[in-house]
């Protein structure tokens, strides 16, 4: 029979675009919150991290920004390229209630960069 | 520092099997976490350790699944008996107790049941 798994979100982008990959979380507790990378075939790759007492953090390339009002994160991508083809996964702590560094991940998000 | 070491890469077994995967966390990190990773069901936490203790095992699906952390540097997951159903993609992860928080993952290990 035909298998059905998880349906991700699809961003397709032209190589040079900017990108903006967005997640809603859950929990209003969580006081940090990471974006990972995966390529096909690798483990989630840390990109970039934001304590809640922030709005933006900048680092290479990337921004995220955090709407604790909305609960709502979001990772700009500057000048797509190729290399940033993969499954982008948003992860909060979950503050005191999640404990123990434990992470809560989304479900992820598929960049496609077109050339 | 190496990062997060797994082994094996890759296991094919039959199903009835035992299965033993591998870890390395990264030297100095108090926390190790067992992930498995499917089309169906996406990012599964599976485990935690904390100081080489299991925290929360919540997460483990059946009797089947066992884990253990008997020293600071080295983990294992194992399935006994396997099924076709415990084919998945299976990653280990490793903090510090400092912060921040981030969890560092390794290659992850790619197993199929037969």
């Amino acid at each position: 029979g035909e298998s059905v798994g998880l349906h991700l979100p699809t961003l397709s982008v032209q190589e040079g675009d900017n990108s903006i990959i967005n997640c809603a979380y859950s929990n209003s507790a969580s006081d940090y919150f990471i974006w990972y990378k995966q390529e096909s075939g690798k483990g989630p790759q840390f990109i970039i991290d934001i304590r809640s007492n922030m709005d933006k953090r900048q680092g290479q390339r990337v921004t995220v920004l955090l709407n604790k009002t909305v609960k709502h994160l979001s990772l700009q991508i500057a000048a797509t390229q190729p290399g940033d083809s993969a499954v982008y996964f948003c992860a909060e702590n979950g503050g005191l209630t999640g404990g123990g560094n434990k992470l809560t991940f989304g479900t992820g998000t598929q960049l496609k960069v077109e050339l | 520092d190496a990062g997060v070491i797994q082994s094996p890469r890759h296991e094919v077994t039959e199903m009835g099997q035992e299965v033993t995967l591998r870890c390395k966390p990264i030297s100095g990190h108090d926390y190790l976490f067992w992930y498995r990773q499917t089309m169906m069901r996406g990012l599964e936490l599976l485990i935690y350790f904390n100081n080489n203790v299991p925290i929360d095992d919540s997460g483990m699906p059946e009797d089947r699944f066992s884990a253990k952390m008997p020293n600071a540097s080295f983990s294992t997951l194992k399935i006994q008996p396997s099924e076709p159903r415990d084919s998945a993609v299976y990653f280990c992860a490793s903090s510090s107790m400092i912060p921040p928080e981030t969890q560092y993952f390794g290659p992850g290990t790619r197993l199929l049941v037969l």
